[in-house]
């Protein structure tokens, strides 16, 4: 079965410097992965997707992430982070269409004007 | 937005008794879910339904039932709601294009409180 790894639970970064949350998923043939944030109580809503294609993938609100095969890693980046950043980021990972998405325990993105 | 609502927002039981969270979604999609949400867990998922009357359990399905009779609605019951069943509970879909089980929207979640 899948799994995936959020290394840092917590990451507190000033106002306008880049961050990466970072993510690993226990190795498959093929995955599809997705990083979901969640705003203070609030559901849960899609930044982006990998599905094939491109390893790197562009989101919403200026984030990226790119897919690393040989190091089963999704991470996300965002080269200036805003007040507005923070919130909840949670990575997920299926090997295909067939099987429900595992999350990670999220990573708390704090932003520090 | 998609169309997804739940029911109730907030609730206050006592041990013992039975709940029933209601997910309500109005995009015609096949696959429905339910996770709870805990400080340092992430998302655990519940049960899925791929389907009116088909389901299957998921991570952490133990003390938990679930019903889909029409498609839009999918159904959560606590059978008898214990301490550790305080969560955050939250329905998602999915089911759009080709790739049934990715890009689940969630909806905006349960509050609920056993004491």
């Amino acid at each position: 079965a899948q799994s995936v790894t959020q290394l840092d639970s917590q990451v507190p970064v000033f106002e306008e410097a880049p961050v990466e949350l970072r993510c690993n998923y226990s190795s498959s043939v093929s995955v599809y992965l997705f990083w979901y944030v969640q705003y203070p109580n609030q559901g849960l809503q899609l930044l982006l997707k990998y599905l094939s294609g491109s390893t790197l993938v562009k989101g919403i609100n200026g984030f990226e992430a790119e897919f690393n095969k040989s190091q089963t890693s999704f991470h996300l980046r965002k080269p200036s982070v805003h007040i507005s950043d923070t919130a909840e980021y949670f990575c997920a990972v299926s090997d295909s269409g067939n099987t429900p998405l595992v999350f990670g325990k999220g990573t708390r993105l704090s932003v520090i004007a | 937005d998609a169309g997804i609502t739940q029911s109730p927002r907030h609730k206050v039981t006592e041990t013992g008794t039975p709940v029933t969270l209601r997910c309500h979604q109005t995009e015609n999609h096949r696959y429905m879910y339910w996770y709870r949400q805990d400080p340092g867990h992430g998302l655990r998922l519940i049960h899925y339904s791929y389907g009116v009357k088909d389901t299957d359990k998921g991570e952490v399905s133990d003390g938990y039932s679930v019903s889909r009779s029409k498609t839009e609605d999918f159904l959560l019951t606590l059978e008898s709601a214990t301490s550790s069943q305080t969560s955050v509970y939250f329905c998602a879909i999915s089911g759009t294009g080709g790739l049934a089980y990715n890009e689940q929207f969630f909806g905006p979640g349960t509050r609920l409180t056993v004491l």
